[in-house]
């Protein structure tokens, strides 16, 4: 399986800073991921698709980029709704999450 | 109105075996690839396995392989996850996930899940 590393697994921010999350895969996946976002009870959605493509009706407050085996993930101005764990999915090859990264609000 | 409801889940000892189900509605279900998605207590998302549309192609992740069988029954709009010899890493929710389209891994949708335990 390939693996992916995603980086830090919890970071406290305040409102308005910039935040970033790294995903590494273990091998090269192209731009073969996406990332979600995951609020308590809710389903998992999709944000960012094929590493850089912001979904219909996301804020552009959020951004990714990379291919091969870096990826970035951007909240470029934390908002109190994004307090989430974020996820990077690859699919490439089968399917693998990263570990996750809950984000807080300090 | 997409709806994916999961039944089966129980508390079960260390190498028994359990049958998951999924009863989808609100979409045309024999056109989706379908997953399985696990989350333990404390732990991140993890991909458990997939089936295409017409049930031909089946892959799994490692920590399932030889152990767990996915099917589905388009008469019935129903997907399955059969799961045998299960050990306590299997403690988890387990989700059914609709993919939007075969191949790109994008989970539009979502069950609320049904949790399974091992325990001894």
């Amino acid at each position: 399986d390939i693996q992916m590393t995603q980086s830090p697994s919890s970071l406290s921010a305040s409102v308005g800073d910039r935040v970033t999350i790294t995903c590494q895969a273990s091998q090269d996946i192209r731009n073969y991921l996406n990332w979600y976002q995951v609020k308590p009870g809710k389903a998992p959605k999709v944000l960012i698709y094929d590493a850089s493509n912001l979904e219909t009706g996301v804020p552009s407050r959020f951004s990714g980029s990379g291919s091969g085996t870096d990826f970035t993930f951007t909240i470029s101005g934390l908002q109190p709704e994004d307090i989430a764990t974020y996820y990077c999915q690859q699919y490439d090859i089968l399917i693998t999450f990263g570990g996750g990264t809950k984000v807080e609000i300090k | 109105e997409v709806q994916l409801v999961e039944s089966g889940g129980v508390v079960l000892q260390p190498g028994g075996s359990l049958r998951l189900s999924c009863a989808a509605s609100g979409f045309t279900f024999d056109d989706y690839t379908m997953h399985w998605v696990r989350q333990g207590p404390g732990k991140g998302l993890q991909w458990v396995s997939l089936i295409s549309w017409n049930g031909a192609s089946t892959q799994y992740g490692d920590s399932v392989k030889g152990r767990f069988t996915i099917s589905r029954d388009n008469s019935k709009n129903s997907l399955y996850l059969e799961m045998n010899s299960v050990r306590a890493e299997d403690t988890a929710l387990y989700y059914c996930v609709k993919d939007k389209a075969g191949g790109t891994g994008y989970f539009d949708y979502w069950g609320q899940g049904t949790l399974v335990t091992v325990s001894s």
